[in-house]
């Protein structure tokens, strides 16, 4: 397709279990972004790669979160041992230049932890 | 530093009436100031974006003010209509700067009253 691709979009899992939620960005884009939103909130930055450098990782909230980025192609996001508290819309954005430009949203993967 | 603060957090406006939405930064630093619109399910979409060399930017309803000195911008959307309603995110970012990411304001709930 022609923008940023999220999957699931939907994942209900049980507390104490890992998750993994996929963002296919646009093709070409040499950055991509992960955000959380809890509900009716604002958008907290997570990490962000660009092209083979290393990612920013100053928005990772713990240990438990971690992302990987292969080239500049598919993301992958990784919470392990999900607490309540992650429940929330988790967003991933491409853009095709460093930054400073316009970054495309997908339409988020909504995590409940039960 | 790297803060966005926006105001206010929501807003309900008359269908034809203007709608004003106000963010302040701190980070001289910053050079590109967009604005998201977010419908419920849905990703955060670009809707305007404006540079500090100029204080005005205008596509159809929607205007972004710039004020250099007073590190603020605003949206106005005139003519608002129900259709407008969405969640709105300032944003600022550094181009070519070593963070990459965009720094989003909280966000505010407009609701445009038929």
């Amino acid at each position: 397709g022609a923008g940023v691709s999220q999957s699931p979009s939907n994942k209900v899992t049980e507390k104490g279990k890992d998750v993994e939620l996929r963002c296919d960005p646009i093709s070409g884009h040499t950055a991509l972004y992960w955000y959380r939103q809890r509900l009716g909130q604002g958008l907290e930055f997570l990490i962000y790669f660009q092209g083979n450098s290393a990612p920013d990782k100053s928005g990772l909230p713990s240990d438990r979160f971690s992302a990987e980025r292969t080239g500049e192609s598919v993301s992958t996001l990784t919470i392990q041992r999900t607490q309540q508290e992650d429940s929330a819309v988790y967003l991933c954005a491409s853009s095709p230049v460093f930054s400073g430009n316009t970054i495309y949203f997908g339409e988020g993967s909504w995590l409940t932890v039960v | 530093q790297q803060q966005v603060k926006q105001s206010p957090q929501s807003l309900i406006v008359q269908k034809g009436g203007i709608s004003i939405i106000n963010c302040a930064y701190e980070n001289t630093a910053f050079d590109y100031f967009p604005w998201y619109q977010q419908f419920p399910g849905k990703g955060p979409a670009l809707l305007i974006a404006i540079r500090p060399d100029v204080s005005e930017k205008k596509e159809g309803r929607f205007t972004i003010s710039f004020n250099k000195s007073a590190k603020q911008f605003s949206l106005h959307i005139m003519d608002s209509q129900p259709g407008d309603s969405a969640t709105y995110f300032c944003a600022a970012s550094i181009r070519g700067g070593s963070q990459g990411n965009l720094i989003f304001g909280k966000g505010t709930k407009l609701s445009v009253k038929p």
